[in-house]
């Protein structure tokens, strides 16, 4: 699983209220990813990390944010959940050098509900 | 958009048999991975072929790369009832873009 953890593992929430869902590695990549799996689209990437500080939008980025301060962690912010973002979210982090591919790890996935 | 595209969507087969999943992308890749995902979990890395790469092994597993028609097929010979589960073919356009996900072949592999 290369070290990497999601915390909560299940959440339920409310419209309109805000929720972090909180992505922890210990193996020190640089490259961290958030995607919603969701039935009939497969996996979407939301956002993600090519280092502290630096972030850039997936293909379903609106209504999130996320933030890196720290190599280990990568967070995700729904900034005022719907309904519609009720969905399975995973971490990924990716191994290899910059420019090289090799593989990436998933975590365990987070299961939120909005109602 | 999601860049790759799995079919059959649903595969059926019997224990012992060989199973064949196919992906269609659209766009110059750097590379094609494949992954499984077991009912309730998340994705397992299975194999990685390069562009310059025609056909990879692993184990049980053969994949094929035809770049010139923009498609990939992932063999599982001898298939087990473990290997129940979703597939998934990934590509990356450059060695520093994202993977982007195709909608995954459901297999179920029948005792």
């Amino acid at each position: 699983d290369a070290g990497i953890t999601q915390s909560p593992r299940h959440k339920v929430t409310e419209t309109g209220t805000p929720v972090t869902l909180r992505c922890h590695q210990t193996e020190n990549h640089r490259y961290m990813y958030w995607y919603r799996q969701d039935p009939g689209h497969g996996l979407r990437l939301i956002h993600y990390s090519y280092g502290v500080k630096d972030t850039d939008k997936g293909e379903v980025s609106d209504g999130y944010s996320v933030s890196r301060s720290k190599t280990e962690d990568f967070l995700l912010t729904l900034e005022s959940a719907t309904s519609s973002q009720t969905s399975v979210y995973f971490c990924a982090i990716r191994s290899g050098t910059s420019g090289s591919w090799e593989t990436q790890y998933f975590g365990p996935g987070t299961r939120l509900l909005v109602l | 958009s999601q860049q790759g595209e799995e079919d059959p969507q649903a595969l059926s087969i019997q224990e012992g048999e060989n199973a064949t999943m196919n992906c269609s992308y659209k766009t110059s890749i750097n590379n094609l991975q494949w992954y499984r995902q077991n009912s309730g979990r998340g994705l397992v890395h299975l194999i990685l072929i390069r562009s310059n790469e025609r056909e990879k092994h692993s184990g049980r597993l053969r994949v094929t790369l035809d770049t010139s028609k923009k498609s990939s097929s992932l063999l599982i010979t001898a298939s087990r009832a473990a290997d129940t589960a979703s597939y998934f073919c990934a590509t990356a356009h450059s060695g520093n873009t994202p993977l982007v996900f195709g909608k995954g072949t459901r297999l179920s592999v029948i005792a």
